[in-house]
């Protein structure tokens, strides 16, 4: 139990254009999506925090007009980045925190989707 | 602000033995702490989660210790085989309410075979 899922596993696009991520919970419902990022022999860094219905938290520094975050549904999050430059390549990982109870919040991640801007 | 630190950034031995990865944070109140696995371009796999309260967690050949006072975990793998190379992260999530986790660097491990 307690899967996650990222589509895409990879994405190539041209600068300008905009990408979107999808991330779902499989087999549970998570009222909370994280999104981090993470460059090349860096550690993950949070971007946002998602909660179903709501607005997402972004953390200082990320700007919340181009990396776009829905969270419609328990299963789905998503995260679109607009108008793509090439320092937006990165690996993009997600995770989701199941909502019931005797699970500690753990946190459980998706694999990630490499991103590459041209 | 949290800062997470793993030493060493990277380790190198031969199969079988036993070795420890170390990490520290700078901010006492925390709520949990997770150890994760990476293997090269791929997602993250949990391998131990320990509650504040807790002092250790163990699965199989994994044992994870907290000492949240001093801010520090360590965790301890056994016979080391080469299917454990991979890179170990150490995340910490606040105490203060703050859901999101911070990570270290991670300690890239080589387990030569």
């Amino acid at each position: 139990g307690a899967v996650v899922s990222q589509h895409p596993s990879w994405v190539i696009c041209k600068s300008g254009t905009s990408v979107k991520i999808e991330c779902r919970s499989l087999d549970f419902q998570a009222t909370t999506m994280f999104w981090y990022r993470q460059f090349p022999k860096q550690s993950l860094m949070l971007m946002a925090t998602s909660n179903e219905g709501s607005k997402a938290t972004y953390e200082q520094g990320v700007e919340k007009d181009k990396f776009l975050i829905n969270h419609a549904s328990l299963t789905l999050s998503t995260l679109t980045v607009t108008s793509a430059h090439p320092e937006d390549s990165s690996f993009y990982i997600c995770s989701a925190r199941y909502s019931g109870s005797g699970s500690y919040n753990e946190q459980f991640f998706g694999p990630g989707t490499r991103l590459t801007v041209l | 602000k949290q800062e997470v630190t793993q030493i060493p950034a990277a380790l190198s031995v031969p199969e079988g033995e036993n070795l420890v990865l170390n990490c520290s944070f700078t901010d006492s109140a925390i709520y949990n702490l997770q150890w994760f696995r990476q293997d090269p371009g791929k997602g993250l796999t949990s391998l131990l989660l320990i509650q504040s309260s807790q002092r250790e967690q163990t699965s199989g050949r994994l044992n994870a210790s907290l000492d949240k006072s001093s801010g520090r975990s360590t965790l301890y793998i056994a016979a080391s085989q080469p299917g454990d190379s991979a890179t170990y992260l150490c995340a910490v999530r606040g105490g203060g309410g703050a859901d999101g986790l911070t990570f270290g660097k991670g300690t890239h491990l080589i387990i030569q075979p």
